[in-house]
């Protein structure tokens, strides 16, 4: 079945670092992949999507990137500040299909 | 412009009651999709609507149902409530294409507890 693979451990980071998030996927084939982050109690932030036959996007500090052959996407947040601390989604879907699949989710903190 | 409005923000109710959430899209927006958030899964699809149709469905049982009336507000109904109903309850909207091509926005959602 089709399965969506984040760390599921925090991610802890120092100030000022890159952060680096990851989600692999199986048994699937995304026209696209979109990050989203969630604070506490409250719904999901789209941040980027990405499709398959590109390979980077980038808006300000956030970067992701898509690699079909690995069914892997990277995202990193440049110059961490402690209020990127959040919980961060990867979410896959199809051209032929409305619905999205959704990864469980990264929780990141930022420590100063 | 307004965002993403869900309400009630919190609820509580009793096993076998029955509750109907209430979601208002984003002005334009004339696709709205919902999704059960428990703590530690991943975001379950629920359904999707489109021009008050039923667009997709994910994989819960007959209990939980949708509607959308034709100002593209949708509303979700749970009937014969049980514990593991108990979650967050996310409504998202979109554009025709769905997410696929500038994402979702979504509500802040409604805390469910079932008790």
């Amino acid at each position: 079945s089709q399965k969506i693979e984040q760390n599921s451990e925090a991610l802890n980071i120092q100030e000022g670092k890159t952060a680096t998030l990851t989600c692999n996927y199986t048994n699937y084939s995304p026209a696209y992949l979109q990050w989203y982050r969630q604070d506490p109690g409250r719904g999901p932030v789209f941040l980027l999507l990405i499709r398959e036959n590109e390979k980077e996007k980038r808006k300000e500090r956030l970067k992701v990137t898509f690699d079909t052959t690995l069914k892997q996407s990277l995202f990193h947040i440049t110059a961490s500040q402690p209020a990127d601390s959040a919980t961060y989604l990867c979410a896959l879907g199809t051209d032929s299909n409305y619905q999205l699949i959704w990864g469980a989710g990264t929780k990141l903190i930022i420590k100063p | 412009k307004a965002g993403v409005t869900q309400t009630p923000r919190y609820l509580i109710k009793t096993r076998g009651q029955q509750v109907t959430l209430s979601c208002s899209p984003i002005s334009g927006h004339r696709s709205v999709s919902w999704y059960q958030q428990t703590p530690g899964q991943g975001l379950q699809f629920l359904f999707e609507y489109f021009s008050e149709t039923q667009r997709n469905k994910g994989n819960f049982p007959g209990r939980f149902s949708g509607r959308q009336f034709s100002n593209s507000r949708s509303e979700m109904n749970v009937s014969t409530l049980e514990l593991g109903d108990s979650a967050l309850y996310l409504c998202a909207s979109s554009f025709s294409s769905g997410s696929a091509n500038y994402g979702y926005t979504f509500g802040s959602g409604t805390r469910l507890t079932v008790v």
